[in-house]
């Protein structure tokens, strides 16, 4: 278990629909990042947080957002969705006060029907 | 040209085999080379992490950096079948930049 929680595990939804996924971090972390994996692109860097603040931005659509809140937790928006946008949602922490190993939550899985 | 080239296997082993994984990256400014295990609907796991060049070894697993030649490695010795998963490696430049750029991914199945 590496500490870092998201939900839901799943999500199915239309196209044109808007969701939100959850993380909780691991104890301590104050840096969360967002990551998107599917079968063509393989893992893909979407954006970072640190401690409430925007950090690094990736690849990231503008039809998606995300926040940190003060207790850390953080949330990805996904809105206008397309087929497309089928994937597993990663997100990831570290203590971001330095460099550190980011440890991965087990995702969640949205399916665009 | 991709940052990060990974074979995607798949590779298949018998238990017990000397298993290794590679991939080669473009950017020589990457400092940082991290190994993740990923099982089936799960999320990726960290194996190993090093900085710079050299080897690291953890139990049955051992991680090479050649920053000459652009080159980390992962071997397992005796593999076991609970080895069975895709392993991702991943580069980082470090700096302010945290940001993870993965390989694809190679899927091992080792068979008992």
């Amino acid at each position: 278990d590496s500490g870092v929680t998201q939900t839901p595990k799943h999500l199915i939804t239309a196209t044109g629909q808007r969701v939100t996924l959850r993380c909780s971090p691991r104890s301590g972390d104050l840096s969360v990042y967002w990551y998107q994996q599917s079968l063509d692109q393989g893992l893909q860097f979407l954006i970072q947080y640190y401690n409430g603040e925007e950090r690094a931005k990736g690849n990231i659509l503008e039809r998606f957002s995300a926040q940190q809140f003060p207790d850390l937790h953080s949330e990805l928006n996904l809105s206008s969705l397309e087929l497309g946008d089928s994937a597993l949602y990663f997100c990831a922490s570290s203590a971001g006060t330095a460099w550190q190993p980011q440890h991965f939550g087990d995702g969640t899985r949205l399916s665009i029907l | 040209q991709k940052e990060v080239e990974q074979d995607p296997g798949p590779l298949s082993v018998p238990e017990g085999a000397i298993v290794s994984l590679n991939c080669t990256y473009s950017n020589s400014a990457f400092q940082y080379f991290m190994w993740y295990r990923q099982y089936s609907r799960k999320g990726p796991e960290l194996l190993m992490y090093t900085y710079s060049s050299g080897n690291k070894e953890d139990g049955r697993f051992t991680a090479q950096v050649d920053k000459s030649s652009k080159y980390i490695s992962l071997f397992i010795r005796d593999s076991q079948p609970s080895d069975s998963a895709t392993y991702l490696c991943a580069v980082n430049s470090g700096g302010s930049n945290y940001k993870l750029t993965f390989g694809k991914g190679t899927l091992l199945t080792v068979n008992p």
